[in-house]
């Protein structure tokens, strides 16, 4: 089937505008991830959802950024008031279950966000 | 918090060679160490993955070696092909219950010459 697919796949904006990041996990995964890949860099967590709910959003930077998942499934990641520092590769990844199991995250191709 | 360490940054052999990518871990209670394999251009992916109740795992090239007393595991590829040209993620995490967080190393470009 098809896996984790991100939109957009580059995004280019100025600094203090506002950005939304859209991830479709794979379909009947319930735990959704997302992380941020800085150039040289490996992934730096930001956000886990179990479902519905943010379960853990202690990687996010700061209250800039914001995450939803309303219906358990798409996830748009959500920053605001860009900055230069910003720019990085945003990478969503599901996983089956996110429970004590220890199941795999299946990453997204990434969204490459430049703010300029 | 979890701090995974990488080395090396580069790393470049002839085909049919083995590499062996290493990594530390800090946080005694991590249970769980997957690589990554990441292309240019696509997201990570998995290309194989270690439990701390196991002292090694292989999957045909691809091996795995955790040391848990000393908080260091290993990524060993032999024999070599082009195609294993790529940036290598080391990863750990602590199962809580609470999900799967995953602290990624700093990658290892991986170079296999003609």
């Amino acid at each position: 089937g098809a896996g984790v697919s991100q939109t957009p796949s580059n995004k280019v904006t100025e600094k203090g505008k506002y950005v939304e990041l859209r991830c479709d996990p794979i379909s009947g995964h319930t735990a959704l991830y997302w992380y941020r890949q800085s150039l040289g860099q490996g992934p730096e967590f930001l956000i886990y959802f179990q479902g519905t709910g943010a379960a853990d959003d202690s990687g996010l930077p700061n209250d800039r950024f914001f995450a939803v998942r309303p219906e358990g499934s798409v996830s748009t990641l959500k920053i605001q008031r860009t900055e230069r520092g910003d720019s990085a590769v945003y990478l969503c990844a599901s996983s089956p279950n996110g429970g004590w199991s220890t199941e795999t995250q299946y990453f997204g191709p990434g969204t490459r966000l430049l703010v300029l | 918090g979890e701090n995974v360490e990488q080395h090396p940054s580069t790393l470049s052999v002839q085909e049919g060679d083995s590499a062996v990518i290493k990594c530390t871990y800090s946080d005694s209670a991590s249970n769980y160490f997957p690589w990554y394999k990441q292309e240019l251009g696509k997201g990570p992916q998995l290309i194989i993955d270690i439990r701390s109740n196991v002292g090694e795992k292989k999957d045909q090239r691809i091996a795995v070696t955790l040391n848990k007393t000393a908080k260091h595991f290993s990524l060993h590829i032999t024999e070599t092909q082009p195609e294993d040209s790529a940036v290598y993620f080391c990863a750990a995490s602590r199962l809580t219950g609470g999900g799967n967080k995953l602290t990624f190393g700093t990658g290892t470009q991986l170079k296999v010459e003609l």
